[in-house]
């Protein structure tokens, strides 16, 4: 089956500025979730969504970042404005399901590395 | 904050067995012990999990002591590509997944 797939690979943008980032769950999988990987660090979650609904997103840093997952399959993460402390590898993962991902794992995408100059 | 505490960092021949520690003494009855692995520029990787067994796959083997206060992540026969870092973490069914620091295990030819 095909993996999680992230878009782009790599970024580099100006403070203050804008980013957006997509994630492409693996099919039929109903849990989404972005986490946020600082280098050196293992990654934080950021915010988990259960088809078109948001879950869990109490780490979210909702003045500057926004995430969406509208029709259940796609997400994207926006960072608006930037700050340089937001430089990291942002990670998508997907899992079959909320209540069942302990029995199947989760599938991470390979990240779009993000820096902030 | 991530709930178990493993070694930094860890070496190991090729071609021999990598047994990777990790204690969870705050785990609770119905957590299960995860395992996953990430190779440099890559996302983690899902290993292996139990909850009171030791179990096997294809990757590895994981060994839960009796009370569930530690386990070992096995690797049998290390390879180059087996180089990477390892988290072991402790999960409850709904919840998420919180990384620590891992241990870097590093190959040595």
């Amino acid at each position: 089956e095909a993996g999680v797939a992230q878009s782009p690979r790599y970024k580099i943008i100006e403070k203050r500025q804008s980013v957006a980032f997509w994630c492409n769950p693996i099919s039929g999988h109903a849990t989404l979730y972005w986490y946020q990987q600082i280098l050196g660090q293992g990654p934080k979650l950021l915010i988990q969504f259960q088809n078109n609904g948001v879950v869990d997103d109490s780490q979210l840093p909702k003045d500057r970042f926004s995430a969406e997952r509208l029709k259940g399959v796609d997400s994207t993460l926006k960072i608006q404005p930037a700050k340089l402390e937001d430089s990291a590898v942002y990670l998508c993962a997907s899992s079959l399901d909320r209540d069942r991902g302990w029995d199947y794992g989760y599938t991470f995408g390979s990240g779009t590395r993000l820096t902030v100059v | 904050d991530a709930k178990t505490t493993q070694p930094t960092s860890m070496d190991c021949a090729e071609g021999r067995a990598a047994n990777l520690p990790c204690n969870h003494s705050t785990i609770s009855g119905n957590e299960y012990v995860y395992w996953y692995r990430q190779i440099h520029s890559q996302g983690p990787q899902y290993i292996i999990h139990g909850l009171k067994n030791n179990e096997t796959n294809e990757m590895a083997s994981l060994i839960i002591t009796e009370d569930r206060k530690s386990s070992t992540l096995i690797l049998p026969h290390a390879t180059l590509r087996d180089t990477a870092v390892y988290y072991c973490i402790d999960q409850t069914g709904a919840n998420n997944l919180f990384f620590g620091t891992g241990t870097r295990l590093t190959v040595i030819p």
